[in-house]
């Protein structure tokens, strides 16, 4: 059974500051997807990574995915408030044309100011 | 409108009820997806459309019964659930792989279910 472990699962931390969220998943697979939700409303796709590798970057956040060691992160550079929100990892797996998609269970990040 | 639109967007029901939760996407997507959030447990797969044909059903009771009637259109029709069915339903559309692209979902804003 495919397993997408998400790291930490709640983050607090004061704008400014750097940090780190990691996504390991347990079988082969080279889609990688991360989206944020914010309170009471749905998923937005933040990243699209389709190749061991792959680094993407928008405004403060980058992500990047390692296929072999079956690992992506999210880094925020210098936090701000509005980033607050759960982040979610979600590994794909293709059938039929359609997609699969596993997330993680959600990484709740608040910035403090 | 633009996107995904669920509707509606809050229900409550008896578990004697029969009710429906429908999803339309505006996106020119040929796949289709039902999601279910509940609070403790990670986002989980109910069913795949790809082309109105479903593709997968991720071992899901059958008190949930989807219908696809065409690209654009996705149904949940609910019958007889429990209380532990109460959460967030989210339904998903995507380009088919084989037309290119990143496959990436789109998200609808969900229905928010309690069951009473």
């Amino acid at each position: 059974e495919l397993k997408v472990e998400q790291n930490p699962l709640f983050l607090s931390m004061q704008e400014g500051k750097n940090y780190t969220i990691y996504c390991n998943y347990s079988t082969t697979s080279d889609r990688l997807y991360w989206y944020r939700q914010d309170p009471g409303k749905s998923l937005e796709s933040l990243f699209v990574l389709l190749s061991n590798g792959a680094v993407k970057q928008e405004g403060r956040l980058m992500a990047s995915l390692d296929t072999k060691a079956r690992l992506s992160t999210l880094h925020i550079t210098a936090a701000v408030h509005d980033l607050s929100a759960t982040y979610f990892c979600a590994v794909g797996f293709i059938i039929q044309g359609a997609q699969k998609l596993v997330f993680g269970q959600g990484t709740r990040l608040t910035i403090n100011p | 409108e633009t996107g995904v639109t669920q509707t509606p967007r809050h229900l409550v029901m008896g578990m004697t009820n029969k009710k429906s939760l429908k999803c339309e996407q505006h996106l020119g997507h040929n796949a289709m997806y039902w999601y279910k959030q509940s609070a403790k447990k990670p986002l989980e797969l109910m069913f795949v459309y790809s082309l109105e044909e479903r593709v997968e059903n991720n071992s899901v009771p059958s008190r949930f019964s989807p219908e696809c009637p065409n690209s654009s259109h996705l149904f949940l029709h609910l019958h007889t659930l429990q209380p532990e069915d109460s959460a967030l339903y989210l339904c998903a559309s995507s380009q088919d792989l084989l037309l290119g692209g990143e496959n990436e979902q789109y998200f609808g804003p969900g229905t928010r279910l309690t069951v009473t």
